[in-house]
């Protein structure tokens, strides 16, 4: 069955450090999004993203925050200088069509920790 | 508000017994899906329902949608010990927003 992946699955970084959040969404899929949550909250989301541009964002998603599809497959989430509260599972998700429409597929998320 | 509410917020049961779980929200539909999360994982899609559809079944689950009450109600019957997780309702507005978006869910624990 066909899944997203994201790597890594956990990354510790220093304060004020640039981290890239990995995804490889589902080959045939066109919306890809991100999403976090943070320890014991409710899943946020981040970050929508279809041919190629940012077609919605959310408050969260300041100028610290920018995604890229680099290449035919992989999906990223830069973090330009992290901050404590960015602390947070991070998750990427793609859908054949415009996510609310239809099921989307989340990957397993990658575990951001801010020292 | 683009989310629904989930009700209860927990809700503890012993294994082999139903588990109903509820999603209110404020304006028209196109749809509502539901999505479970296991502890620190990623969403896991169960089911979507259309708004002209008033129940619809997947293995032990159950959905029924009433949109004059603006509500749905997940249903998982005779649960098991495996079914503990949070839950998740997610609709889609008639407003043409693109994106999933997530209440504070119901976590179900169920006691073997």
């Amino acid at each position: 069955e066909p899944e997203v992946t994201q790597t890594p699955s956990h990354q510790v970084t220093q304060m004020g450090q640039e981290v890239i959040l990995r995804c490889v969404p589902i080959s045939n899929h066109l919306y890809f999004y991100w999403y976090r949550q943070i320890l014991g909250q409710k899943v946020e989301f981040l970050v929508s993203f279809y041919n190629n541009e940012i077609s919605e964002k959310s408050e969260i998603f300041d100028d610290q925050f920018s995604v890229e599809r680099p290449d035919g497959s992989n999906f990223t989430l830069k973090i330009r200088s992290t901050k404590l509260e960015d602390s947070a599972m991070y998750f990427c998700a793609s859908s054949a069509e415009q996510g609310a429409w239809t099921e989307a597929f989340f990957g397993q998320g990658t575990r951001l920790t801010v020292v | 508000s683009q989310q629904g509410e989930e009700d209860p917020q927990a809700l503890s049961i012993q294994e082999g017994e139903n588990a109903t779980m509820n999603c209110s929200y404020k304006t028209s539909i196109n749809n509502l899906q539901w999505y479970r999360q296991n502890s620190g994982r990623g969403l896991v899609h169960l089911i979507l329902i259309r708004s002209n559809e008033r129940e619809k079944h997947s293995g032990r689950l159950r959905v029924t949608l009433d949109t004059s009450k603006k509500s749905s109600s997940l249903l998982i019957t005779a649960s098991r010990a495996a079914d503990t997780a949070s839950y998740f309702c997610a609709p889609s507005f008639s407003g043409g927003y693109n994106k999933l978006i997530f209440g504070a869910g119901t976590r179900l624990a169920v006691h073997p």
